[in-house]
């Protein structure tokens, strides 16, 4: 059982570029998110899902864009990589019910140049 | 959308002492908080929770209470330890959503 697992674990991009994050879960959960994680400002969802083909916006969406065709995979894409989304990304995936904790994948740390 | 406060923001502590680290939320559907701790360079990880008909809970030297009247949870931390050093992080789960504090770095000395 892996639980949930990044990929890749460190990527550095030029502006402009575009690139894919991937986020696999193999707890069916239904719930999957996807935070960044800057210096002394916590976690801030991104985007998030509550099932296969079903996405919404979080607190910080702009620049990103996610899909969900499987309960498995909850892939970031950054559609034109800018400095300002120099991050550490989490992907997270949760049961589904209220009252349960969210499960971390081990992150991505981005630079964007 | 809710708001998640979180204090201190450091919190230097000798070896053997208490710990506190409160958080406040502006939201009252909120009703889950749990409390990660994330070691450098590691992923955050649930160390303590507590839902929302529940005023306190504790597992072993963590303990974690909520006042709902007043929107506010707090972690307590006893006979802390060197390994209790990282950063923690209290969040609330609103719906679909977590929110999560800005973090508070604990620093346990020898």
């Amino acid at each position: 059982n892996a639980g949930v697992t990044q990929t890749p674990k460190f990527q550095v991009l030029k502006t402009g570029q575009s690139m894919t994050l991937q986020c696999a879960q193999d707890m069916n959960h239904e719930y999957m998110s996807w935070y960044r994680q800057d210096p002394g400002m916590g976690l801030r969802l991104i985007h998030y899902s509550v099932g296969a083909g079903i996405t919404d916006q979080g607190e910080v969406p702009n620049g990103y864009n996610v899909s969900r065709s499987t309960t498995e995979d909850f892939p970031l894409r950054l559609l034109s990589a800018a400095p300002s989304q120099t991050s550490v990304y989490f992907c997270a995936s949760t049961l589904g019910a209220q009252n349960t904790e969210a499960f971390f994948g081990q992150g991505t740390r981005l630079t964007v140049v | 959308g809710e708001n998640v406060e979180q204090h201190p923001s450091t919190l230097s502590v000798q070896e053997g002492d208490s710990a506190v680290i409160k958080c406040t939320y502006s939201d009252s559907a909120s009703n889950y908080f749990p409390w990660y701790k994330q070691e450098l360079g590691k992923r955050p990880q649930l160390i303590i929770d507590i839902r929302s008909n529940v005023g306190e809970k504790k597992d072993q030297r963590i303990a974690v209470t909520l006042n709902k009247t007043a929107k506010h949870f707090s972690l307590h931390i006893t006979e802390t330890q060197p390994e209790d050093s990282a950063v923690y992080f209290c969040a609330s789960r609103n719906f679909n959503k977590f929110y999560f504090g800005s973090g508070t770095k604990l620093n346990v000395k020898p």
